[in-house]
């Protein structure tokens, strides 16, 4: 009965390659989140969808294309995969009325050789 | 959202109350005092949240300062498995969607 999932947990991938993280939420929330943790502990927030429409896109580079199929997912796609993409990226859930609390996948750590 | 301002770190015996301080002094009117947590390894967790009062749920307690350019977060009974990094956050109601956006946070050490 998880919450928010993620998959894969880990992912191990060479410089150049195209890699996908997948993002679940069963809460019934509409609005979803990308965020991503770097190797000195900084999260940022990366887009944030409402409805399967993109609200927040933070200068991020578009070699990474979020994909929500419907409301309970949104993956993430990346392009060419860099060296500095290495992170943990977590994806999140919320209701979009009311306060801003945000519910939190366990994380998926790409590393990139 | 306005900047916060945290200890980088603080100790704290078991079974104490642990109190987490956190500045931020250009907080405006509408923006309320968020606070997650982030156990090593996991991803960040909600704890409570608060606009002028002083709140209370099953997990922790804040206090709003009356100027509210301070609030303090209170473990009343911590635990090992409190042991994480606290984070202050100020930022509007999520009806816009919005991302938080996390400072350095307080590396809170729960001491057996």
């Amino acid at each position: 009965d998880t919450a928010v999932s993620q998959t894969p947990k880990y992912l191990v991938t060479q410089m150049g390659n195209d890699k996908s993280i997948k993002c679940e939420q069963n809460l019934g929330h509409d609005t979803m989140y990308w965020y991503k943790q770097d190797s000195k502990k900084f999260l940022k927030i990366m887009f944030s969808y409402n409805n399967k429409e993109l609200i927040i896109n933070e200068t991020v580079p578009n070699r990474f294309s979020p994909k929500s199929p419907d409301k309970a997912h949104l993956n993430l796609h990346i392009n060419s995969l860099e060296l500095g993409d290495s992170a943990v990226y977590f994806c999140a859930s919320s209701h979009p009325s009311g306060f801003n609390e945000q519910f939190f996948g366990p994380g998926t750590r790409l590393t990139v050789l | 959202d306005a900047k916060t301002t945290q200890p980088t770190s603080m100790d704290c015996a078991e079974g104490r109350a642990a109190n987490l301080p956190c500045n931020h002094s250009t907080i405006s009117g509408n923006e309320y005092v968020y606070w997650y947590r982030q156990i090593h390894s996991q991803g960040p967790q909600y704890i409570i949240h608060g606009l002028k009062n002083n709140e209370t749920n099953e997990m922790a307690s804040l206090i709003i300062t009356e100027d509210r350019k301070s609030s303090t977060l209170i473990l009343p009974h911590a635990t090992l498995r409190d042991t994480a990094v606290y984070y202050c956050i100020a930022g509007h109601s999520g009806g816009g969607a919005d991302g938080l956006t996390f400072g350095k946070g307080t590396h809170l050490i729960i001491q057996p």
